[in-house]
């Protein structure tokens, strides 16, 4: 079955050590976000790539950092750097295009401890 | 600046009931609007989507409205059911030189049986 798969479902950080999450499409999709979100908030958009070996900074890439080296991949470093990475994050893919929907794993929850 | 936003953050409705969900945009460039709904613990599926030149729109059970003129979307669920108790979140698709969707903080649902 196609989809949008995410792992871990869930995750624990020591604070100041980095972490990867995970994600993985077999949609054929070429365009591929992550998201947080925050109890009681929307989606965040955190980066985006439209395209393999190109992302581009959303609204709070700050103290994030991605890859796309392939289509299929678009894995999510949470680094030191992040204050408060605690949060449900999702990654989501699409056909680019201004009249496309998303389509969204299910999610990794990261605490920090 | 950008935002999505939404008036009520809960809505309580009597099983078999309809339940309207608002959303007000601030961006007036926005071409497409979509609504997703979110379940416990999972990540966010599409419902249904509108596209800016149309101003309602029905799919199964659902239908979206959208008043360009005071920046305002709704979604309708007729005959509401137990399972539809969920967050339901609007967004819309922008062009900022690469494709960009910003949520709005989200309405939970809640169905009384």
């Amino acid at each position: 079955d196609g989809g949008i798969t995410q792992s871990p479902k869930y995750l624990f950080r020591k604070e100041g050590q980095n972490v990867t999450l995970s994600c993985e499409q077999n949609l054929n999709h070429d365009a591929m976000y992550w998201y947080r979100q925050d109890p009681g908030q929307g989606l965040r958009l955190i980066y985006y790539s439209q395209i393999v070996n190109d992302f581009q900074k959303g609204d709070i890439a700050e103290g994030y950092s991605v890859s796309r080296e392939k289509k299929e991949s678009f894995p999510l470093t949470v680094t030191s750097a992040q204050k408060n990475p605690t949060a449900f994050y999702l990654c989501a893919s699409s056909i680019p295009g201004i009249r496309s929907e998303a389509f969204f794993g299910q999610g990794t929850r990261l605490t920090v401890v | 600046g950008e935002s999505v936003g939404l008036h009520l953050p809960t809505l309580s409705v009597q099983e078999g009931d309809n339940s309207i969900i608002n959303c007000a945009y601030s961006n007036s460039a926005s071409d497409y609007f979509i609504w997703y709904k979110q379940e416990s613990g999972k990540g966010p599926q599409f419902i249904i989507d509108i596209r800016s030149n149309m101003d309602k729109r029905q799919g199964q059970r659902v239908t979206v409205l959208l008043n360009k003129t005071v920046k305002h979307l709704s979604l309708q669920i007729a005959a509401t059911q137990p399972g539809d108790s969920a967050v339901y979140f609007c967004a819309e698709n922008i062009d900022t030189g690469g494709f960009k969707t910003i949520f709005g903080a989200g309405t939970r649902l809640f169905v009384k049986a």
